[in-house]
Parts: C-alpha cells; sequence; structure tokens
C-alpha cells in the first residue's frame, strides 16, 4: 500500500523559513517524479513543485520560484520542501504527492500539513 | 500558462441522476487532462488521467471524454459518496494548472 506521510508544518512568520518532509512507502520511491502541491483554506489546488526520480531536474511556478526549494533523499524515501521568505499568501494545507507514472498525472495524495504563515 | 475554466461552480443532482462536469483549456492540450474528487476533509483522489483513462480502484459510473480544449467528466448515476469537489488538472506543460473546483451535492 503506497503511503505518504508528510510532517513539519506548523505556524510561521512572514518572512522566515520552514521545512517540510515526507516519507513514502509501499513503492519504490527512485522510481518516480515527486510532487508538492497546496491548497489554501477553503480554496482549490496549486502545483507547487515537482522532481524528477534522480532529483537533478526540478520545475516550479513562478509564484514560488526563487524562494521554494524541491529536493529527495531516494536512499531514505524522503521528499522535502524548503520554504524561505514565506508569504501570508503560502498559508495552505501542503501535499506530497506521487505522481502516476510518466503522466504528470497525481496518483498519490499524502494527508497534508497545515502551514499557517501570520505575525 | 494554460488556464483551465471549470464548470459550473456547483450543481446539485438526484440519486441516480448523469451529472457532468466541464473543463476548456486556454489552448490545446492534447488529451493531457486529469480529474481528481476531494471529499469533505479529504485529500483529493485521482479518477481519470489521460482525459479517459479510469485510475485503478475507481468506480465504472465515471467516465471521462474530450479532446482540443474542451474536456468533460460524467457521472453516470449519482450516488451518495459521490457529493464531493471536482477538479480538472492540465498535463500537458509546466506549469501544472488547476480548474477552480465543482462542488457537487446531493438534491
Amino acid at each position: 500500500e503506497v503511503q505518504l506521510v508528510e510532517s513539519g508544518g506548523g505556524l510561521v512568520q512572514p518572512g522566515r523559513s520552514l521545512k517540510l518532509s515526507c516519507v513514502a512507502s509501499g513503492f519504490t520511491f527512485s522510481n518516480y517524479y515527486m510532487a508538492w502541491v497546496r491548497q489554501a483554506p477553503k480554496k482549490g489546488l496549486e502545483w507547487v513543485a515537482i522532481i524528477s526520480t534522480s532529483g537533478t531536474t526540478t520545475y516550479y511556478p513562478d509564484s514560488v520560484r526563487g524562494r521554494f526549494t524541491i529536493s529527495r533523499d531516494n536512499a531514505r524515501n524522503s521528499l522535502y520542501l524548503q520554504m524561505n521568505s514565506l508569504k501570508p499568501e503560502d498559508t495552505a494545507t501542503y501535499y506530497c504527492i506521487r505522481e502516476l507514472g510518466f503522466r504528470l498525472s497525481f496518483a498519490y495524495w499524502g494527508q497534508g500539513t497545515l502551514v499557517t504563515v501570520s505575525s | 500558462d494554460i488556464q483551465m475554466t471549470q464548470s459550473p461552480a456547483s450543481l446539485s443532482a438526484s440519486l441516480g441522476e448523469t451529472v457532468s462536469i466541464e473543463c476548456l483549456a486556454s489552448e490545446d492540450i492534447s488529451n493531457d487532462l486529469a480529474w481528481y474528487q476531494q471529499k469533505s476533509g479529504k485529500s483529493p483522489q485521482l479518477l481519470i488521467y489521460d482525459t479517459s483513462r479510469l485510475q485503478d480502484g475507481v468506480p465504472s459510473r465515471f467516465s471521462g471524454s474530450g479532446s482540443g480544449t474542451r474536456y468533460s467528466l460524467t457521472i453516470s448515476g449519482m450516488q451518495p459518496e459521490d457529493e464531493a469537489d471536482y477538479f480538472c488538472q492540465q498535463t500537458y506543460k509546466y506549469p501544472l494548472t488547476f480548474g477552480s473546483g465543482t462542488k457537487l451535492e446531493i438534491k
């Protein structure tokens, strides 16, 4: 059974940093692209970052590029999201995601971790 | 960026009714379209990918169709457990973008 367990969310002041982690199990982690998607309270879904199987290729939308960094440790079956210069509009539940396999559809989602950016 | 315009924003349906949700892309996305279901308080789940391919375990009453810029999700025979929010997503190119969502309720 595929499991994705996020951690690291919490309350943080604007301008500060936070690092999210996701531990994966139930599949061969190194074979899949991994991603982060966020959802602001009572709002829709926004893709945040994606990383290739080896970790050498990453993509971001303009809203977070230069502030967020996605990374992975295939030996530890772990995915990370380093978030710097946080803004109130980054407040959201962040989901760790395994893509379907060469399709960029998001096949498996974690339970999410809430990040609140507020002074 | 590719804009995904989803409609309607909300709808209510009776049990057994067939419902459809539409997504209009701002450019041709070559059938690279996925649909997700999100029940209240839960994480989204993939229903359909590549416009019409059902994810494992998804009931056959769900179907997807479309081409070019126009895509739709159809539920043939609304069930109580189908009450949820539904989102489309283009997987054609970066940045990956979602529709704004449709809230489906039971009438």
